[in-house]
């Protein structure tokens, strides 16, 4: 057990819609980062978040956004769905704003875009 | 960009048989993890090791940060250790992240 929970687990939505992922960081931790695991893939780094503040973005659109809350928690958002945003979203938290701190991740958000 | 070369990308064992997987690098790192992703797609710490050797059980790691490269080492394998090892690194200056290789798929047979 990491101490890190992400909700919802599984979900399906259609082309289009819009959907929000949930992250609860471990405790003291103040960074959480999101990544995207494509089937067959090593994951990729989305964003990362520390003290409320976006600390570093990857190779992704604008309608990939994110919060990250007083208490540390954070949300993934992700606007206008498309086919290839099929995959597993994963959450890790941290401590401190560098990558140098070791990362501990929670269980995933397996998404399906129909 | 910093290109993560996993090695090999598929291996086959008979449980009690000895392993080396390798990560290669082509740059420096402020940082270097090795994770085990089960079945169910949680990835489990293994090692934090941007430098140096550590142990834990059945498990060891070494890198090599000057020449670029990290082995992880699993000795008298198990079943449980069936799924897919990746290596992740952390280039300096790049606030927060880490890039993953794509993977060693392991299984070991009884």
């Amino acid at each position: 057990e990491t101490g890190v929970t992400q909700s919802p687990t599984h979900l399906i939505k259609t082309r289009g819609q819009q959907v929000t992922l949930r992250c609860s960081s471990q405790s003291g931790h103040n960074t959480v980062s999101w990544y995207q695991q494509a089937l067959g893939q090593g994951p990729q780094f989305i964003f990362q978040y520390y003290r409320e503040e976006e600390n570093g973005r990857g190779n992704f659109p604008p309608r990939f956004s994110g919060l990250q809350f007083p208490n540390y928690s954070s949300e993934l958002n992700v606007n206008a769905l498309e086919l290839d945003d099929s995959a597993l979203y994963l959450c890790a938290s941290s401590l401190g704003r560098a990558n140098t701190g070791e990362l501990f991740f929670g269980e995933g958000s397996r998404l399906t875009v129909l | 960009g910093i290109q993560v070369e996993q090695s090999p990308p598929d291996l086959i064992l008979q449980e009690g048989a000895n392993s080396t997987l390798r990560c290669n690098f082509s740059d420096s790192v402020n940082n270097l993890q090795w994770f085990h992703q089960n079945p169910w797609g949680q990835l489990i710490n293994l090692f934090y090791i941007p430098s140096g050797t550590k142990q834990n059980g059945r498990l060891s790691a070494t890198t090599v940060a000057t020449e670029r490269y990290s082995l992880l080492y699993i000795s008298s394998s198990q079943t449980t250790d069936s799924g897919v090892y990746f290596c992740a690194v952390g280039p300096y200056n790049q606030g927060g992240k880490l890039i993953f290789g794509q993977g060693t798929e392991l299984s070991v047979k009884p």
